[in-house]
């Protein structure tokens, strides 16, 4: 089983829809969760940490299922400025990155 | 701009040459980390140090690749008899020890090796 695991996409969703991305970890140890936002050609940049509990960053609701061993992120109102791909990481010492779901926002 | 800084931002060379690039960190991370990404793939783990002690080295990682971290600030990583396969973008990214801190990552190097 890979280390972390994220469906591959991509995701073709209408403007204004909401899409959620599901990832799995192996490693029931791990301590820290995130995700991140990736640009064509550029480096990933952090969209928000995920904190046991939930979080929510405006449009977008982080959620952590530690029993489960997967991470979530919701997007509502999708906005065309969402198209990227969204990469969950996970940390025990060294973190480690999922290959990332693409998302296209189509209008 | 104190951001992570790596250079250079993009590097061609001949199959067999070695190379080194450079990554400065947020001045007050004491974590560094490198990782290679190519298309359609996350950021594949490296290696990482904390201050100037290397902790960990992917086991994937081949004798060819070294990095260091000499006085705990900037990083290098060298790349010896360059392969074809090691084309792939170099991502620095630093951290701060604290529990729950995240990554920040340089702009990348582009490594092509014709």
């Amino acid at each position: 089983r890979k280390e972390v695991e994220q469906d591959p996409g991509p995701f073709n969703v209408p403007e204004g829809a909401t899409v959620a991305f599901n990832c799995t970890y192996s490693n029931s140890a791990s301590q820290s969760f995130f995700w991140y936002r990736q640009d064509c050609r550029k480096e990933p940049k952090l969209l928000m940490s995920v904190y046991s509990s939930g979080n929510e960053d405006g449009r977008f609701t982080a959620q952590l299922n530690r029993a489960s061993q997967y991470i979530s992120l919701l997007i509502r109102d999708s906005k065309l400025s969402d198209s990227a791909t969204y990469l969950c990481a996970v940390r025990d010492d060294k973190i480690i990155f999922g290959k990332g779901t693409r998302l296209h926002i189509l209008p | 701009d104190t951001g992570v800084s790596q250079n250079p931002r993009h590097k061609i060379t001949k199959r067999g040459q070695n190379v080194t690039f450079r990554c400065d960190p947020i001045s007050e991370h004491n974590r560094l980390y490198w990782y290679r990404q190519t298309l359609g793939q996350g950021p594949e783990f490296l290696t990482y140090f904390q201050n100037e002690a290397q902790l960990e080295k992917s086991r994937l990682l081949s004798d060819r690749f070294s990095a260091e971290r000499p006085k705990g600030s900037f990083s290098t990583l060298e790349i010896q008899r360059t392969e074809q396969g090691d084309s792939a973008m170099y991502l620095c990214a630093s951290s701060s020890g604290v529990h729950n801190s995240p990554l920040h990552f340089g702009n990348g190097t582009r490594l092509t090796v014709t």
